[in-house]
Parts: C-alpha cells; structure tokens; sequence
C-alpha cells in the first residue's frame, strides 16, 4: 500500500513554544489529507480536513489559530501547534487519501504518528 | 448522518480460539465499510474494505469481514487468533450518496488481546 510518513515522530517542548509536524506522502499523490488526535483512551478526534492548495476546513470545537494546517504541495501537510501548553500533549496522526475524496472510497493510509510533549 | 459504533471496549480471546471484533454502523444509503489496525505507539493500518460485491471481504493477515445490510453490521472476524493479533481494532464508515460526507467516521476502537 500507499506510504504515509511523519515527522518527528517524537517531540518533547517547553510551554509557549511552536511545534510542525510534517505528514509526507511518499508514493502517491494526497489530495485530501486528515489530522486526528488520539486520546489516551483511544479514541481518534479528527482534527481538520485539507486539501492541496485551499484552506483546511476545522471540526468543531478546534482552534483553528493554534493548530495550524497547512497543504502547500499534493506530497506535503503541515501541522503546527502554536504557543503549546502541556493540555496539547497527544498523539497525533496525519492520514491521506488519493483521487478526488468525494467519490473515493480508497482507504486511508496513515502516518505512524507524532507523539508531542509539552512541559 | 453516518455513525458507527464499536460496542466492545475491550475482546479477550485466548490464542489459537476465533475472534470477533463488533461493529454496527448507520448511513442513509449503502456504506462504505473498513477496518483499520493500530499497533502501540504507532499510525492505523489499513485491514480491509467493504464497497460493494460479496458479503464476506478478505483482508490483510487473515482476517475477514462479513457486511451485514440487515442487521447493519460489520463484524471483523478471524478463525484462529495470534498473540501478535493483540492491537487495537478501529471500523469505519462512509457514506458516498450525494448527502453523505466524504470524511470517514471512525468507531472509539476496540482493545483486542489475545492470551497465549
């Protein structure tokens, strides 16, 4: 399958400070990419949608000035936590799917994954 | 609206026995259904996929799925289980009519773990 890479996979901050995360599609072209949030108890929250060249669209409830997202290339996503605070530490996941996502039903291929703590 | 629901938080299953990871979903129309895996610490992995075609879906690793239109159901399923198939399962659903969202809905996951 498609590879989905993500970068750093780990990353340890001060309060305040900024973070990006990197999502990468290796072998294939994304045009829609996902950002989840995953809790300790599991569960995924999808974070925002964003397709390559336009604004991501934000689930409800997401700080759009402090996650910021953005899809410059149809390889490259970029998440970036402004002015972090230790309740932004998680698990974060990119995921990212080929074709035209309205009437795809590819699966998804996920990045391993970013785990962000914030001191 | 699309939802889907994993009723079982966690599934014990003793090696070598059959496992069962539950799965129900709502859509208006006909679903797109898949099956995700996540390991410790690391991104999902795709499993497998109902579209369209046979009831019974094959995936990675031997399991399987069987999509159920009358009790909207997708239950991932596997004959004989491996402690190595301990990981966290997730399903999720698409609805692709014209009212649905492209954005899949992922269930909560559910905790296998298989004892040796």
């Amino acid at each position: 399958g498609a590879v989905v890479s993500q970068h750093p996979s780990r990353v340890i901050c001060k309060s305040g400070t900024s973070v990006k995360i990197e999502c990468r599609s290796l072998d294939f072209q994304a045009t829609t990419m996902f950002w989840y949030r995953q809790f300790p108890k599991k569960s995924l929250m999808l974070m925002a949608t964003s397709n390559e060249g336009s604004k991501a669209t934000y689930e409800q409830g997401v700080e759009k000035d402090k996650f910021l997202i953005n899809h410059a290339s149809l390889t490259l996503s970029t998440l970036t936590v402004t002015s972090a605070h230790p309740e932004d530490s998680s698990f974060y996941i990119c995921s990212a799917s080929g074709g035209l996502a309205e009437r795809s039903y590819n699966e998804q291929f996920f990045g391993p994954g970013t785990r962000l703590t914030v001191l | 609206a699309q939802s889907v629901a994993q009723p079982e938080d966690q599934v014990n299953v003793a090696e070598g026995n059959p496992l069962t990871v539950k799965c129900t979903y709502s859509v208006s129309g006909n679903p797109y259904l898949f099956w995700y895996v996540q390991y410790p610490n690391r991104g999902l992995q795709f499993l497998l996929k109902y579209i369209t075609g046979d009831n019974l879906v094959k995936g990675s690793y031997g399991f399987e799925a069987e999509f159920n239109k009358s009790q909207t159901s997708f239950h991932l399923k596997k004959p004989s289980a491996l402690v190595s198939d301990s990981a966290l399962y997730f399903c999720a659903v698409r609805d692709p009519t014209s009212g649905g969202s492209y954005i899949p809905t992922f269930g909560r996951g559910t905790s296998l773990i298989v004892h040796p």
